[in-house]
């Protein structure tokens, strides 16, 4: 299974950018990127997915390198309530077997300074 | 609104009982999905299931049992086999085929065994 290694845990302070990174290097042509969060006892929540163009949504951007083997996640402004555990997950194999074993590493848990 | 419903959100287990945790979906999803969390840890796949009536063994099945007599409905059998103290136990839906589509999560239900 393809897999994803990210940093333990970053800090930012309020209203400032954050650059989340991660780095999949053994990613498959066809694998998907996908960012989830985990706020405070509560279940993982989506953020954003990309494949190979960079991508925005409303609560983030994803940047993809060329070689797609790393990516970063990008909160423009972040606020207190971003304070969350950040996972960067592949799709796990081909086909949809493999696609049902997203494998969730322990993510990189962001802190926010008021 | 749509969503996945998890019950109960706390639930103390004793040592040698089974216990039973539901989990309700209204997304017309065809794919569900358990996760189980230990404290400060990522996710792992206890079951999933891409169809009713049929469901695969994830990477931490041992000391579980599943079901999916209906689409919207999955729960999960925790046996007294399982000995993990305490964890998050996540369930999750999606379309088949989720290289690109997201997953969507419950808010979750914690097990104590007592």
């Amino acid at each position: 299974d393809a897999k994803t290694t990210q940093p333990n845990s970053m800090e930012s302070n309020e209203e400032e950018p954050v650059h989340l990174p991660c780095n999949h290097s053994t990613i498959s042509g066809t694998d998907y990127i996908h960012w989830y969060r985990q706020l405070p006892s509560q279940g993982p929540e989506y953020v954003i997915h990309g494949l190979t163009s960079n991508v925005n949504n409303r609560m983030a951007s994803l940047a993809i390198a060329e070689d797609r083997k790393s990516s970063t996640l990008i909160l423009h402004r972040a606020t207190l309530r971003d304070a969350a555990v950040y996972y960067c997950i592949l799709r796990a194999g081909a086909g949809i077997q493999g696609a049902q074993k997203l494998v969730f590493g322990q993510g990189t848990r962001l802190t926010i300074n008021p | 609104d749509g969503g996945i419903t998890q019950s109960p959100k706390y639930l103390f287990r004793k040592e040698g009982q089974n216990v039973t945790l539901s989990c309700e979906q209204n997304l017309n999803h065809d794919a569900m999905y358990w996760y189980r969390q230990d404290p400060g840890q990522g996710l792992r796949l206890i079951y999933y299931s891409q169809i009713v009536n049929d469901f695969q063994k994830g990477d931490i099945a041992e000391g579980y049992s599943v079901s999916r007599e209906k689409k919207e409905s999955f729960p999960l059998t925790v046996t007294s086999a399982q000995k993990n103290p305490t964890a998050l136990n996540l369930c999750a839906s999606s379309i088949l085929g989720i290289s690109r589509n997201t997953i969507y999560f419950g808010e979750g239900s914690w097990l104590t065994v007592v």
